[in-house]
């Protein structure tokens, strides 16, 4: 079952905060964040694994709340080369025990100068 | 460049025809995927293949015949398609499958119309 992510899309002026939120109804080990630009292949940012873990990229951040089956992705200060669609991805164990990246429908951010 | 490669990038093809879109890896990688990724939809898992075996199929329909001959290449046989199946094709691949600290990486993808 696919995360959900919210919101669907941003419109920021460059210099201003954002948050991408993730949630899962299934409990959750580990959560992926890509950035996908237009006509570009979706490329890894970073992975959490353990509640509470909080990660750095540049000045996007993210933390993870095992509990709550959710993640949040902070972008600070944001630049214009920030535009882009961002996915949470989580993964769950199919039927042959083989765990596979189910992504959400993605949050489209737009950074305006 | 994120070291997984695919061919073509854009491919037009008619409903009758049959063509095959190729993804290779030189990253060492044991996994490789197949996502489909149509407009206001998400990125779709399509199949999965580990060690060149496939581990997962996504209830795809049968005109998308998927290949692994070895761990470096993943191909797509394309048949009979819809106009419903023109989309963005993406590849993936990562190193250690079933382990939840692995990234995958994409191809640039080959965007597909169905005519």
């Amino acid at each position: 079952q696919q995360p959900v992510q919210s919101p669907q899309a941003v419109i920021l002026r460059e210099g201003e905060d954002a948050v991408i939120n993730c949630s899962s109804s299934k409990a959750l080990y580990s959560v992926h964040w890509y950035r996908q630009k237009h006509g570009e292949a979706p490329v890894f940012l970073m992975i959490l694994l353990k509640g509470g873990e909080q990660k750095g990229h540049e000045k996007i951040s993210a933390s993870f709340n095992e509990k709550k089956q959710q993640s949040s992705l902070y972008l600070t200060a944001s630049q214009l080369s920030y535009s882009g669609t961002y996915f949470c991805g989580t993964l769950s164990v199919g039927s042959s025990g083989y765990s596979t990246l189910t992504f959400g429908k993605g949050t489209m951010l737009l950074v305006s100068p | 460049e994120t070291g997984v490669t695919q061919t073509p990038r854009h491919l037009v093809m008619g409903m009758t025809n049959k063509k095959s879109l190729k993804c290779e890896q030189h990253l060492g990688h044991n996994a490789m995927y197949w996502y489909k990724q149509s407009a206001k939809k998400p990125l779709e898992l399509m199949f999965v293949y580990n060690f060149k075996e496939q581990t997962e199929n996504n209830s795809v329909p049968s005109r998308f015949s998927p290949e692994c001959p070895n761990s470096s290449h993943l191909f797509l046989h394309l048949h009979t398609l819809q106009p419903e199946d023109s989309a963005l094709y993406l590849c993936a691949s990562s190193s250690f499958p079933g382990t939840t600290n692995t990234e995958a990486f994409f191809g640039q993808g080959t965007r597909l119309t169905v005519v």
